[in-house]
């Protein structure tokens, strides 16, 4: 299986800020790699797929980049709705492994 | 409007079989394989495996395989998820999810969640 870390694993931010989450994989994706965003007690949500294109409706204060084996999630003027989990997800290779998440949180 | 409406909250014991559903509505559903996901209590996302409606073909994760069993009757637009003898370790969130496309594989509509317990 392809192995996904993402870091940081937490992150504190103020409404406003700009913040950024990294996801790198075990071996190159090709640029299969996809983002979502959890709130507690819901679904998963998709914002990005293909490493960089923003999925109808997300804002576009939300941004992601990255080849390879390297991704960066992107966030620009944080707005209480960001506050959540993000996880990113190979879909290179199957099982579509996800990294471990990161909880972005007020500060 | 696309939808995907899973089966309701399930307490069950060790030992117990179970199968969980995902009705899909709003698209054509044969078109679209649906994928599982498996969130354990405070941890991160588990990919369990996919299925084709259309002619019921499945791909498991190898941490998976032999562990659920996924089935689809598209007569009902319905995929489900079984198991044969539940574990405590099989308490979890499970998500089905709809690919958007089996090569580009990320899921772009989600269902509600079903929220599994097995206690004795």
């Amino acid at each position: 299986d392809i192995q996904m870390t993402q870091s940081p694993s937490s992150l504190s931010a103020s409404i406003g800020d700009r913040i950024a989450i990294t996801c790198r994989a075990s071996q190159s994706l090709n640029n299969f790699l996809n983002w979502y965003r959890q709130k507690p007690g819901k679904a998963p949500k998709l914002l990005i797929y293909g490493a960089s294109n923003l999925q109808s409706g997300v804002p576009s204060r939300t941004s992601a980049s990255g080849s390879g084996r390297n991704f960066t999630l992107t966030i620009s003027s944080l707005q209480p709705e960001d506050f959540a989990t993000y996880f990113c997800q190979q879909s290179y290779s199957i099982p579509y492994t996800f990294g471990q998440g990161t909880k972005l949180e007020i500060k | 409007e696309v939808q995907l409406v899973q089966s309701g909250a399930e307490v069950k014991k060790p030992g117990e079989s179970l199968k969980i559903s995902c009705k899909g509505s709003g698209y054509s559903f044969t078109n679209y394989w649906i994928a599982w996901v498996r969130q354990m209590p405070g941890r991160g996302l588990e990919w369990l495996g996919i299925i084709n409606p259309s002619d019921s073909e499945t791909r498991y994760s190898p941490s998976f395989q032999g562990q659920v069993a996924i089935s689809a009757d598209k007569s009902i637009s319905t995929v489900y998820l079984q198991w044969s003898s539940l574990k405590a370790s099989d308490t979890a969130m499970y998500y089905c999810a709809r690919l958007n496309n089996v090569l580009t594989g990320y899921l772009d509509y989600w269902g509600q969640g079903t929220l599994v317990t097995v206690s004795s």
